[in-house]
């Protein structure tokens, strides 16, 4: 069956540190694969977009790389800060189609 | 320039009554998505709407329909509600460009209690 895994627990680190969310998906073939940031009470916010065909996205102090070997994206955050505490959301899109798949998401938790 | 916004904010409703949800996209902005979110759960795609016309589906049952007007806003209708309708119902517009891929931004939703 067709799966979007992100980490169910949520992850807490401390000011400063690199955050790093994982996403893993099972017979999927996504040409792009997006994340994105939701505060409570609030819509997604999009962050990064990566193509089939690359490797590693950045924006700032954001990374993403893209496996399409592994079937796996990972998110970095460096030097992590207390505002960046939300839930990130990692989605796909399939080629010729419409619909973004979204995984169930990562609550992250920066602490002072 | 506004962004995608939503309405009413939030709705309470008793099952097998039936709801609109109201959408109108970020200006430029010429394509609709509706998604239902549940607690803990990410968004989960119903349909999308281009050129009033509904582009794609989801897997969501007949009971949900929409419409795009020619002002590009759009509406989700719900009819016969039941308990598990209960969530957060999320809009995201964007422009089509044809086959690359648009950013999509979401409005703040408007959550549905079923009762």
């Amino acid at each position: 069956s067709q799966k979007i895994e992100q980490n169910s627990e949520a992850l807490n680190i401390q000011e400063g540190k690199t955050a790093t969310l994982t996403c893993n998906y099972t017979n999927y073939s996504p040409a792009y694969l997006q994340w994105y940031r939701q505060d409570p009470g609030r819509g997604p916010v999009f962050l990064l977009l990566i193509r089939e065909n690359e490797k590693e996205k950045r924006k700032e102090r954001l990374k993403v790389t893209f496996d399409t070997t592994l079937k796996q994206s990972l998110f970095h955050i460096t030097a992590s800060q207390p505002a960046d505490s939300a839930t990130y959301l990692c989605a796909l899109d399939m080629t010729g189609g419409f619909k973004t798949i979204f995984g169930a998401g990562t609550r992250l938790f920066v602490k002072a | 320039d506004a962004g995608v916004t939503q309405s009413p904010t939030h709705l309470i409703k008793t099952r097998g009554q039936q709801v609109t949800l109201r959408c109108s996209p970020k200006s430029g902005h010429d394509t609709v998505s509706w998604y239902q979110q549940a607690l803990g759960q990410g968004p989960q795609f119903i349909f999308q709407y281009y050129e009033e016309e509904e582009r794609q589906r989801g897997n969501f049952p007949d009971r949900f329909s929409g419409h795009q007007f020619p002002n590009y806003s759009s509406e989700l209708n719900v009819n016969a509600l039941l308990l598990g309708d209960s969530a957060l119902y999320l809009c995201a517009s964007s422009l089509w460009r044809g086959g690359a891929k648009n950013i999509q931004y979401f409005g703040a939703g408007t959550r549905l209690s079923v009762l």
